[in-house]
């Protein structure tokens, strides 16, 4: 049972540049969120989608954005990265209300 | 965010030492869940707890919720290198469960041999 994959682990980009990080999960978990996570800043909501086929801004959607691919998948793309956006990234999936968050190890990203 | 407050930021502790990490609520909690999160990975679910007075524990660490649901403590007795990371707390404000969770800041463990 892989849980919460996430791709790339690592990726340097230059100012300007745009990718996309991937997420998905196997456990038929109807929620999934995309964090940021800055050193004195926690984690940081960026988007989440409630159920496939939704999709909400977070606390710091600005820079970003997301699609829920299907139910399986969900993808944060920076269409324009900024220094700013270096940090670490975090997609989580739970089934519902009331479960706790499964979470990926992480993408660190660099922009430079 | 403010409305979820952890404490002590940072701990530094000797090996074997009992520490206690909280986390405390300007709402009712109808869910609390601790993470522990190792330098540089992912974050791992330890604890979930919901009712007022609640304790659980997993080997040497144990978490509670108040009777008031406002307050949590995660406890560690005898402490180990392992035990290092950062601990988050993560709330749940909504009876019944809402869209996504809110979390503290975090507190950085250290633990010397």
């Amino acid at each position: 049972n892989a849980g919460v994959t996430q791709t790339p682990k690592f990726q340097v980009l230059k100012t300007g540049q745009s990718m996309t990080l991937q997420c998905a999960q196997d456990m038929n978990h109807n929620s999934m969120y995309w964090y940021r996570q800055d050193p004195g800043m926690g984690l940081r909501l960026i988007y989440y989608s409630a159920s496939e086929g939704t999709t909400d801004k977070g606390e710091v959607p600005n820079g970003y954005n997301v699609s829920r691919l299907n139910k399986r998948e969900f993808s944060l793309r920076l269409e324009s990265a900024a220094p700013s956006q270096t940090s670490v990234y975090f997609c989580a999936s739970r089934y519902g209300t009331m479960d706790g968050y499964t979470f990926g190890s992480g993408t660190r990203l660099t922009v430079v | 965010s403010q409305e979820l407050e952890q404490s002590p930021q940072s701990l530094i502790v000797q090996e074997g030492k009992n520490l206690t990490i909280n986390c405390t609520s300007s709402k009712t909690l109808y869910g609390l869940y601790w993470y522990k999160q190792k330098y540089g990975e992912g974050l791992i679910f330890l604890m979930m707890l919901q009712k007022g007075g609640e304790e659980k524990s997993h080997e040497k660490i144990t978490a509670k919720l108040d009777e008031k649901k406002q307050q949590s403590s995660l406890h560690i007795t005898a402490s180990q290198p392992s035990h290092a990371g950062i601990y988050l707390c993560g709330a749940e404000w909504t009876q019944g469960g809402s869209e996504k969770l809110v979390f503290g800041k975090g507190t950085k463990l250290t633990v010397n041999p």
